[in-house]
């Protein structure tokens, strides 16, 4: 089983429509919740960062962290034909050493908003 | 320019062949990291360097080696390349104790 479970998709919705996007993780240590954006033939780019639990808001995308049920979310709201792309989620845990700064990531999900 | 640059954007090679893929970064970062992108598997780790050196062993770095020439600069090798090595190469950076990565543009490899 992999550390981190993410349901690749695709996802299909209408412009306009709310978008949830989920991952769940088996590591108690992971801290450090991210979400990647990836377009089509180009690199991840980073959407949003959050430390430990709670919601982190940045325009239309929201990101929700649940330590307790292992779970992360990202909500984009009045979604756009723009925000077609693979979403990756991506975790890290407090750690010494080597473990330190690395980055556990989800298989992505590959969300297309059709107009 | 873009902060993280990798050569070639695309390369197709022969089974056998060795290549080198190269990433070079302007961000100042201490830390590198080489990924491979398959569909439907996401991104899988192959080696990771925390400074020049200070190189370590990602989940899959059979096959694979590198090299890191300076802070700015680290390769990755493929020795003997196999057909199962077709995919898509990122190269990532860090700061030193940052926990966000910022990836170069990726290098799309097919061997035949």
């Amino acid at each position: 089983q992999k550390e981190v479970e993410q349901d690749p998709g695709p996802l299909s919705v209408p412009e306009g429509a709310i978008v949830s996007l989920n991952c769940t993780y088996s590591n108690s240590a992971f801290q450090y919740f991210m979400w990647y954006r990836q377009y089509s033939r180009k690199g991840p780019e980073l959407l949003m960062y959050t430390y430990s639990s709670g919601n982190k808001e940045d325009g239309r995308f929201t990101a929700q962290v649940d330590k307790s049920s292992k779970y992360i979310s990202l909500f984009i709201r009045d979604s756009q034909p723009s925000d077609s792309a693979t979403y990756l989620c991506a975790m890290s845990p407090v750690g010494r050493g080597s473990t330190l700064g690395r980055l556990y990531f989800g298989r992505g999900t590959q969300l297309t908003v059709w107009p | 320019d873009a902060d993280v640059t990798q050569t070639p954007r695309n390369r197709i090679t022969k089974t056998g062949k060795r290549i080198m893929l190269e990433c070079s970064q302007t961000k100042g970062h201490d830390r590198m990291y080489w990924y491979r992108q398959d569909p439907g598997l996401g991104l899988q780790l192959i080696y990771y360097s925390f400074d020049v050196k200070d190189i370590n062993k990602g989940e899959i770095s059979d096959g694979y080696s590198v090299s890191r020439q300076a802070q700015a600069k680290f390769s990755l090798s493929l020795e003997s390349a196999i057909p199962n090595q077709t995919a898509l190469y990122f190269c990532a950076t860090s700061k030193k104790g940052g926990e966000t990565q910022y990836f170069g543009p990726g290098t799309r490899l097919l061997v035949l």
